[in-house]
């Protein structure tokens, strides 16, 4: 089958940086997304590897390991407001599928 | 620019009642996505069109299940009859026309909350 693995919560303090960690197991693999959910929002798109190597998107960096199907979301300079659900997300096949993990709940406390 | 719009909200029916959601992509979005989390578990694929044609419909669960989008614009997604099993978050997502070798940003909506009691 086809699966994702990430913790289910993290908890961390303001002005830290933490690491979320995902890996995949899929059939297919044409790169690893990471998205941010607010309660009773929208999932909102943070960061898209397809290569190797660690993209820098402001506080937010993305690492990706394709030989060991392994990536992480590192947040930087944590605030209050991301406190929030993260998914990580394959894009599996042709069409643009994503295939999602179950979440990781980060709660930032001051 | 407005985003992915979702509608209803919520709703909250019996078992054995109908109930149809709605989605508006992104304007100019071919591709249109279809997603539902329950329970709090991850969030499945249900079914992709490009404009109004069905590209990938392996995430339906069952014939309980209708997907369609009439013009390419709109989609609406119909549960007839709904089960208590079908309770979760519907999302909705939409991106631009696939460009060859090029990840296109999915965007989605804020979900449709639907109980089935």
């Amino acid at each position: 089958g086809q699966s994702l693995e990430q913790p289910s919560e993290v908890t961390a303090v303001e002005g830290a940086i933490v690491q979320i960690n995902c890996t995949y197991q899929t059939s297919g693999f044409y790169g690893l997304s990471w998205y941010q959910q607010h309660d009773g929002g929208a999932p909102t798109f943070l960061s898209y590897n397809a290569l190797d190597g660690l993209e820098e998107t402001g506080r937010f960096s993305s690492f990706l390991s394709r030989s060991d199907s392994y990536g992480y979301l590192l947040l930087q300079e944590l605030q209050m407001k991301d406190s929030a659900s993260y998914f990580c997300a394959v894009r599996s096949g042709g069409y643009n599928k994503l295939i999602f993990g179950a979440g990781t709940r980060l709660a930032v406390h001051p | 620019e407005a985003g992915v719009t979702q509608f209803p909200s919520h709703s909250v029916i019996e078992k054995g009642q109908t109930v149809t959601l709605r989605c508006d992509p992104i304007s100019g979005h071919d591709n249109l996505y279809w997603y539902r989390r329950v329970m709090g578990k991850e969030i499945k694929f249900l079914l992709h069109f490009v404009k109004e044609s069905k590209q990938d419909e392996s995430g339906m669960p069952n014939n309980r299940f209708l997907a369609e989008r009439t013009g390419g614009t709109y989609s609406t997604l119909k549960v007839q009859p709904a089960e208590l099993e079908d309770s979760g978050v519907y999302f909705c997502a939409s991106s631009q026309e696939r460009a060859s070798g090029r990840q296109e940003t999915q965007y989605f909506g804020p979900g449709t909350r639907l109980l089935v009691l």
